[in-house]
């Protein structure tokens, strides 16, 4: 049974360069979460995907958007890249029907911008 | 709104020594609460979860009792080995709030278990 993947494993960029991060969620899931974890904090919400809609919103600027694909699957783009989007971004998927919110996590992706 | 604090690590311990991981949690529903484990490296594992008061999740020998009385969700594991060694995160979710499908974590406390 195939988790959580993510691609690419690290990227690097420059400032005010544009990034997409990729996602395929956990066989049987149908929903997906982004997270930005910077050094040393938590994990911190920027949105969820649901029937190829954004269903809700973490405190992130419009630079950060996403998009769902038919088959789950789910990119994260983020927008004129500043020093500070230097992160861990984690996809989580979870199954829409499950009551308690249980979301496994993928290895996330390493961005480093200089 | 909805908020996790964990105790500030880090926490060096023996090995097979017992663990406490303190946890405590506010929020305005009825959440659930989870701990996740980070390796060095890699993503976030579910550990344990736990979805109403006085349930108690377990696993691998890690144990969490949701406390509604204390908001708690301590996490405890009677002998810790060197593998152990990783970052814990607390995390609740509540459907119920504004936050609704968010999982909101603590900081982390980072374990670091010697032979």
């Amino acid at each position: 049974d195939a988790g959580v993947t993510q691609s690419p494993t690290h990227l690097i960029k420059t400032r005010g360069q544009q990034v997409t991060l990729r996602c395929s969620p956990k066989s049987g899931h149908d929903t997906v979460s982004w997270y930005q974890q910077a050094l040393g904090q938590g994990p911190q919400f920027i949105f969820q995907y649901y029937e190829e809609e954004e269903r809700q919103r973490g405190n992130f600027p419009d630079r950060f958007s996403g998009h769902q694909f038919p088959n789950y699957s789910s990119e994260l783009n983020v927008n004129a890249l500043l020093l500070g989007d230097s992160a861990l971004y984690l996809c989580a998927s979870s199954l829409s029907q499950e009551t308690y919110n249980e979301q496994f996590f993928g290895p996330g992706t390493r961005l480093t911008v200089l | 709104g909805d908020s996790v604090t964990q105790m500030e690590g880090p926490v060096t311990l023996s090995e097979e020594a017992f663990l406490t991981i303190n946890c405590t949690y506010t929020a305005t529903g009825y959440p659930s609460l989870f701990w996740y484990v980070q390796y060095p490296g890699e993503g976030l594992q579910l550990l344990l979860k736990a979805t109403k008061a006085d349930d108690k999740g377990s696993n691998k020998g890690f144990e969490a009792t949701y406390r509604k009385e204390t908001t708690s969700f301590h996490l405890e594991k009677g002998s810790v080995q060197v593998s152990d060694s990783a970052v814990y995160f607390c995390a609740l979710s509540d459907l119920d709030s504004n936050s609704g499908y968010a999982l909101n974590f603590g900081k982390g406390t980072s374990l670091l278990v010697t032979p």
